[in-house]
């Protein structure tokens, strides 16, 4: 079926490196993605977005990277730190203008990221 | 804080108690969900209010009701729960075709 996944469900990095975590999407009529960040005791965060007419997109200290010929989705941390300790989500949805639902955000299982000092 | 305030934090209850989860966001937003968040599962969509009327029931067992009297309150009504409901249950709120969501902290609930 159509789903959202991740490749790693853990990734553990040093303070100061660049973290890159994964999402594989299977849905091509996908055309909207969002990255979340869900500390522990928190709900999830809204980190960044991209639309699928974009191949990247830059925020502060973060970037995400959408490849629609593999349906690949990839969110990189630069100088992570010990605060980038969380469980990341990346989320679809088809939004109005191709078709789909108005409310279907698609979420995956999240990558829990370590971030050790 | 973000905005959305989920009450209790942590709840307990046997299978035969009715009890409910408050959500109230203060941002001015006129959608609102229910999320139910298990462990190594996906968060799964529960419920979708829109504009103070339900458009979403994600084939959610009946012992779960929402309740949405306005745009700035949601409630989840618990009913005969069984042990298997046992999960954080995460309110959001968007403005309607926003889809950048803004997440509470969630109930904690466990049923024994």
């Amino acid at each position: 079926g159509e789903s959202v996944g991740l490749h790693l469900p853990t990734l553990s990095v040093q303070e100061g490196d660049n973290s890159i975590i994964n999402c594989a999407y299977s849905n091509s009529a996908s055309d909207y993605f969002i990255w979340y960040k869900q500390e522990s005791g928190k709900g999830p965060q809204f980190i960044i977005d991209i639309r699928s007419n974009m191949d990247k997109r830059q925020g502060q200290r973060v970037t995400v990277l959408l490849n629609k010929t593999v349906k690949h989705l990839s969110l990189q941390i630069a100088a992570t730190q010990p605060g980038d300790s969380a469980v990341y989500f990346c989320a679809e949805i088809i939004t109005p203008y191709s078709g789909g639902s108005n409310y279907k955000l698609t979420f995956g299982k999240g990558t829990l990221l370590t971030v050790n000092p | 804080e973000t905005g959305v305030t989920q009450t209790p934090r942590h709840l307990v209850m046997g299978m035969t108690n009715k009890k409910s989860l408050k959500c109230e966001q203060h941002l001015g937003h006129n959608a609102m969900y229910w999320y139910k968040q298990s462990a190594k599962k996906p968060l799964e969509l529960m419920f979708v209010y829109s504009l103070e009327e339900r458009v979403e029931n994600n084939s959610v067992p009946s012992r779960f009701s929402p309740e949405c009297p306005n745009s700035s309150h949601l409630f989840l009504h618990l009913h005969t729960l069984q042990p298997e409901d046992s999960a954080l249950y995460l309110c959001a709120s968007s403005q309607v075709l926003d889809y950048g969501y803004t997440f509470g902290s969630g109930t904690r609930l466990t049923v024994v």
